[in-house]
């Protein structure tokens, strides 16, 4: 089935030490989305591609930053994680001019 | 600044009950209304959407209710199932481009 996947679901890394996370999609999709979703909050965007242009959010820090080699492929990096960006971190993906966003299952960020 | 309201924050219905969430939207810009839902542990799906040409949408148990000149819309969810139980976020976007969430409502249906 075509869908958005995120590896890996549960992630744990220290303070301060470098984190990726990826996504992968077979929907053939140019668009993807990045959002970050703490407990009981709504997803908070951070960033997207439209194809290979990268539109950043006004508030999204400069501690997150994010790769598309690809169509199917986008990666989050998070380069020092704070025990506040612990959280769910979802990635979606629509069709350009499309309503509809499909979001993958996200990953679990742990901050130790 | 949340550019879309959404009310209650949980609410608790009977199996068999109608649930109902309301949400609320100040940019009269936005032309797409989708509602999101989402169990724990995953990622949120589209359930329903409507566009502002349309006052109604209806879909099996689930109908959107949209007043326009109130700039309000709303989620009913009829003969509530405890497979229901869920956080249900509405949105809005403008030329179906980014989603503006509301804060989300969590309902859990008793059986």
């Amino acid at each position: 089935d075509a869908m958005v996947i995120q590896n890996p679901r549960y992630q744990v890394t220290q303070f301060g030490k470098p984190v990726t996370l990826s996504c992968s999609q077979t929907l053939n999709h140019n668009v993807m989305y990045w959002y970050q979703q703490k407990s009981s909050q709504a997803p908070k965007l951070l960033f997207h591609y439209y194809d290979k242009d990268f539109n950043n959010e006004a508030d999204t820090p400069d501690n997150f930053q994010s790769r598309r080699p690809n169509t199917s492929f986008c990666f989050l990096d998070i380069r020092s994680p704070g025990l506040g960006d612990a959280a769910m971190y979802l990635c979606a993906t629509s069709r350009q001019g499309a309503d509809t966003q499909y979001f993958g299952p996200g990953t679990r960020l742990t901050v130790l | 600044q949340q550019q879309v309201k959404q009310s209650p924050q949980s609410l608790i219905v009977q199996k068999g009950g109608i649930s109902i969430i309301n949400c609320a939207y100040e940019n009269t810009a936005f032309d797409y209304f989708p509602w999101y839902q989402q169990f724990p542990g995953k990622g949120p799906a589209l359930l329903i959407a409507i566009r502002p040409d349309v006052s109604e949408k209806k879909e099996g148990r689930f109908t959107i209710s949209f007043n326009k000149s109130a700039k309000q819309f709303s989620l009913h969810i009829m003969d509530s199932q405890p497979g229901d139980s869920a956080t249900y976020f509405c949105a809005a976007s403008i030329n179906d481009y980014k989603l503006s969430f509301g804060a989300g409502t969590t309902v859990t249906v008793r059986a």
